[in-house]
C-alpha cells in the first residue's frame, strides 16, 4: 500500500478564494482524520470519519470549513472562503480500531498559504 | 481545562545518551497514550502505544512508561544516534471515542 495520499503537497491561494483539499486513505482503514498544525495550536482534530460517516466535527473552526467522504477511499476538505489566517499543514490520517497497536497512518501534509 | 504539556524547548544532548520526553496532562483521564516521530515536512510516524493498565513498555532502544497518578509519561530513547533527531509528539486516546489529543512535542537534537 502507498500510504495515506494527500494532494496538493502545497497551495497558495488569495484570500476569499475556495481551497479543496484531497486525501485517499489506506485501503480497509475505517477510520479518516483531518488535523491541522500550526507553529502556534500545534496538531489539532478537525473532524473525523468512522465508515464514511462524520462522527465528530466540534474541530471545525467555523462554517467555511466543510469535510466529505463520498466513499472509503476518499475525503476532501474544503474552505470557502479562505484567510490569511486558515494558513497551516493540513493532514489526512487513517486507522482501524481493530489495529490501535498500529496507531494512525498520516500522510504527508497540504501546506496552504492563503494571501 | 484540559491540557497536554510538552517541553516547548528542544533537548539537545550527546550521541549515545538517552534521551528522556516528558508528556504532562491535566483534566483527562486516557485509556492509552501513544508516541510519535515527526521530522520536518512529514506527517507524525507511529511509534509506540501503552494503555493505562500498563506501566511500561518497551521497542528496541525506545522505552515508554505511563503513571496515571501522576498523569505523565516518559519516553526514553537509549544510545541515542544523530538520525534519532526529530519531534516527538505525544497523543492520548479515550475509550469512549477513536480519536487522539495531541500535545506540541519536544524538538530532540542528537549532537554527533
Amino acid at each position: 500500500d502507498a500510504g495515506v495520499i494527500q494532494s496538493p503537497r502545497h497551495e497558495v491561494t488569495e484570500m476569499g478564494q475556495e481551497v479543496t483539499l484531497r486525501c485517499k486513505p489506506i485501503s480497509g482503514h475505517d477510520y479518516l482524520f483531518w488535523y491541522r498544525q500550526t507553529m502556534m495550536r500545534g496538531l489539532e482534530l478537525l473532524i473525523y470519519f468512522n465508515n464514511n460517516v462524520p462522527i465528530d466535527d466540534s474541530g471545525m473552526p467555523e462554517d467555511r470549513f466543510s469535510a466529505k467522504m463520498p466513499n472509503a477511499s476518499f475525503s476532501t476538505l474544503k474552505i470557502q472562503p479562505s484567510e490569511p489566517r486558515d494558513s497551516a499543514v493540513y493532514f489526512c490520517a487513517s486507522s482501524t480500531r481493530t489495529a490501535l497497536n498500529y496507531g494512525y497512518t498520516f500522510g504527508s501534509g497540504t501546506r496552504l498559504t492563503v494571501v | 481545562s484540559q491540557k497536554i504539556e510538552q517541553n516547548s524547548e528542544a533537548l539537545n544532548i550527546q550521541e549515545g545518551k538517552t534521551a528522556t520526553l516528558t508528556c504532562n496532562y491535566t483534566n483527562y483521564s486516557p485509556a492509552y497514550l501513544q508516541w510519535y516521530r515527526q521530522d520536518p515536512g512529514r506527517g507524525p510516524v507511529f511509534l509506540l502505544l501503552i494503555r493505562e493498565n500498563e506501566k511500561e513498555k518497551r521497542k528496541e532502544r525506545l522505552k515508554v512508561t505511563f503513571d496515571t497518578t501522576l498523569k505523565q509519561s516518559l519516553f526514553h530513547i537509549t544510545a541515542s544516534q544523530p538520525a534519532d533527531s526529530a519531534t516527538y509528539l505525544c497523543a492520548l486516546g479515550m475509550d469512549s471515542s477513536y480519536k487522539l489529543i495531541f500535545g506540541s512535542g519536544t524538538r530532540l537534537l542528537v549532537r554527533p
